[in-house]
């Protein structure tokens, strides 16, 4: 089956700091990423979709700025939350896509002090 | 705004017990899906259902796909503590199929 990676599983961080996670497909080329963000006992929302080697599609109420999302190659995207605050601790989930599939990453669970 | 609303948002039963959970919106939707969620790791897909009226079977879980396409529900049979995780339905949309919206999400804790 499809294999999905995120790195790091858990990170905390000091407020104003900028924090990266990687999302990488190990078995499988994902044509398109999807990330998503889940708050404390919320359902998962959709922040962005990033084709391979294009900019990446916001949805409303996401900081294109903020959260920067690069999907360089069709096994690594990866998404930088910039000078994070702490209401942007949360769990942060990839979900890759090829063809008709679309995997989830095992998440990343952001705490920022 | 295409919404997919889930009842109830928690449930908390004993072993053995039967449950229902239900995924509405008002808009069609050409498939839907439900994913179960564990603390602290990605959803992982349980079914997909296509057509409206369908029935899917996994062992103990039953999935229904109203003919109308805009709910499914999703019932457990003698539930067991391994059952307990956050059961999410999700469908294809808005805007582009590529996308994938979640429903509110059922939290579900079977008790011994």
């Amino acid at each position: 089956g499809a294999v999905v990676s995120q790195h790091p599983s858990w990170v905390i961080c000091k407020s104003g700091t900028s924090v990266k996670i990687e999302c990488r497909s190990l078995d499988f080329q994902a044509t398109t990423m999807f990330w998503y963000r889940q708050f404390p006992k919320q359902s998962l929302m959709l922040m962005a979709t990033s084709n391979e080697g294009s900019k990446a599609t916001y949805e409303q109420g996401v900081e294109k700025d903020k959260f920067l999302i690069n999907h360089a190659s069709l096994t690594l995207s990866t998404l930088t939350v910039t000078s994070a605050h702490p209401e942007d601790s949360s769990f942060y989930i990839c979900s890759p896509r090829e063809a008709d599939e679309q995997f989830f990453g095992p998440g990343t669970r952001l705490t920022v002090l | 705004t295409q919404l997919l609303e889930q009842s109830p948002q928690f449930l908390s039963i004993q072993e053995g017990e039967n449950l229902t959970v239900y995924c509405n919106s008002s808009s069609v939707f050409s498939s839907l899906q439900w994913y179960r969620q564990e603390p602290g790791e990605g959803p992982v897909l349980l079914v997909t259902v296509v057509t409206g009226g369908e029935v899917k079977k996994l062992k103990r879980l039953t999935f229904q796909f109203g003919d109308a396409r805009k709910d499914s529900s999703l019932h457990i049979t003698a539930a067991q503590p391994g059952d307990t995780g956050l059961y999410l339905c999700a469908g294809p949309g808005p805007g582009t199929a590529s996308k994938l919206t979640f429903g509110t999400g059922t939290r579900l804790q079977v008790t011994l």
